[in-house]
């Protein structure tokens, strides 16, 4: 079964540095998403991503972050400058968008570490 | 905005008991979805609901959607030690780009 997979699973970096979280979505699906959850706390949405730009945003989703698809296969969010409060599990998720069959499919996530 | 709100935050049984998590939508949703994640895993869908009043069964799971389509529940009849986890509730509303609106979770142990 196809499967969305996120790179690297862990990343760790120092306050301050720019990171960037690499997904790649199942093939055929058209919607991308960025959720990050802050340890034992809830799954939190980011932002969404369709046709090459950004469908909607969170709040969370400050300048700081930016997500892009540069190749067609790859999905990527970027945090310029992390801060301490950036420290959580990242989620990618796609969805193919078929009528009303609309079931996420997250990636393994990759747990970020800010120090 | 919309929020989604998911009770109880833990429950402790004993294996063979039953469990019931109750999640609520501040708005009127298109679809619900509900999500069980292991200690240290990903989200992992189980199941969507879409027509109000919908039930439908998974085994010994149990996913109900309200009348009004803003609450629904999930029921998990004499528990395993394999139903272990969080499980979250996932609301959308219609126009929304499918984004997910996730309640706090529910975090189930089942004492073997």
């Amino acid at each position: 079964e196809p499967e969305v997979t996120q790179t690297p699973s862990h990343q760790v970096t120092q306050m301050g540095q720019e990171v960037i979280l690499r997904c790649v979505p199942i093939s055929n699906h058209l919607y991308f998403y960025w959720y990050r959850q802050i340890l034992g706390q809830k799954v939190e949405f980011l932002v969404s991503f369709y046709n090459n730009e950004i469908s909607e945003k969170s709040e969370i989703f400050d300048d700081q972050f930016s997500v892009e698809r540069p190749d067609g296969s790859n999905f990527t969010l970027k945090i310029r400058s992390t801060k301490l409060e950036d420290s959580a599990m990242y989620f990618c998720a796609s969805i193919r968008r078929d009528r009303a069959l609309d079931t996420q499919y997250f990636g393994p996530g990759t747990r970020l570490t800010v120090l | 905005g919309q929020q989604v709100m998911q009770i109880p935050q833990y429950q402790h049984v004993q294996e063979g008991e039953d469990f019931t998590t109750y999640c609520n939508s501040s708005t009127t949703l298109s679809n619900i979805q509900w999500y069980k994640q292991r200690p240290g895993g990903h989200p992992v869908f189980l199941i969507q609901l879409v027509k109000s009043g919908e039930v439908k069964k998974q085994k010994r799971l149990t996913f109900q959607f309200g009348e009004a389509k803003k609450n629904s529940s999930l029921h998990i009849t004499a528990t395993q030690t394999t139903d272990v986890g969080t499980y979250f509730c996932a609301g959308r509303r219609g126009g929304s780009n499918y984004k997910l609106t996730f309640g706090k979770g529910t975090l189930l142990t089942v004492n073997p």
